[in-house]
């Protein structure tokens, strides 16, 4: 057990509509950096937040948004959905911004569109 | 930009074979991390090891065992007597740090599967 919590763990939706996946970092972690695993691309770094505030993006999407609340814990937004927006979605934590290279991982929220 | 290459996408053995996972990989920073992980059928990223570049040693932690080689970018993965279990895909990778952001750049993975 990472110690990171993701909800849901599965869901399933229809095309256009909007879904927020959460993240629950490691207690005392400050970082929170978004993956998404898709059969395309594979494993991508989608965003990085550091104690509230947006430290890097990725291969995100302008349709997808996140945010990092005072209390630490993330939420992933996905909006307009389209079916290649079926994917794992990974949130990992980590103690500092970088330089460190401790990421722990949670189980994945697995997103189905259809 | 860093890149990490997994050349094997699919790899089948039997049980009791050891199998060798190879990574390669390119960075121009000189201080980086390495990482292998696993994933099995059940969807999760189950962390194995995480190597400095500046330590090259080599580990071994029971069956699993990591060659660390700066000289040719590669950090291959060993198992030793293969079990079902080891099924998965595993996937190296390689961390990012740019701004104050440490991102990983992960391989395509190599499937594992172990015949009994």
């Amino acid at each position: 057990d990472s110690g990171v919590t993701q909800t849901p763990k599965h869901l399933i939706t229809a095309t256009g509509q909007r879904v927020t996946l959460r993240c629950s970092p490691r207690s005392g972690d400050l970082s929170v950096y978004w993956y998404q695993q898709s059969l395309d691309q594979g494993l991508q770094f989608l965003i990085h937040y550091y104690n509230g505030e947006e430290r890097a993006k990725g291969n995100i999407l302008e349709r997808f948004s996140a945010q990092q609340f005072p209390d630490l814990h993330s939420e992933l937004n996905l909006s307009s959905l389209e079916l290649g927006d079926s994917a794992l979605y990974f949130c990992a934590s980590s103690p500092r911004t970088a330089g460190t290279g401790e990421l722990f991982f949670g189980e994945g929220s697995r997103l189905t569109v259809l | 930009a860093q890149k990490v290459t997994q050349a094997q996408t699919e790899i089948s053995v039997v049980e009791k074979e050891d199998v060798t996972l190879d990574c390669v990989y390119e960075t121009r920073d000189t201080t980086y991390y390495l990482f292998w992980y696993k994933q099995p059928p059940s969807g999760e990223l189950v962390f194995l090891i995480r190597r400095n570049s500046f330590d090259e040693q080599n580990e071994i932690s029971g069956r699993y065992s990591w060659n660390f080689q700066k000289s040719t970018s590669s950090f291959n993965f060993t198992i030793t007597a293969s079990q079902v279990v080891d099924s998965a895909v595993y996937f190296c990778a390689l961390s990012e740090e740019q701004g104050g952001s440490e991102k990983l750049v992960f391989g395509k993975g190599t499937k594992l599967t172990v015949n009994p």
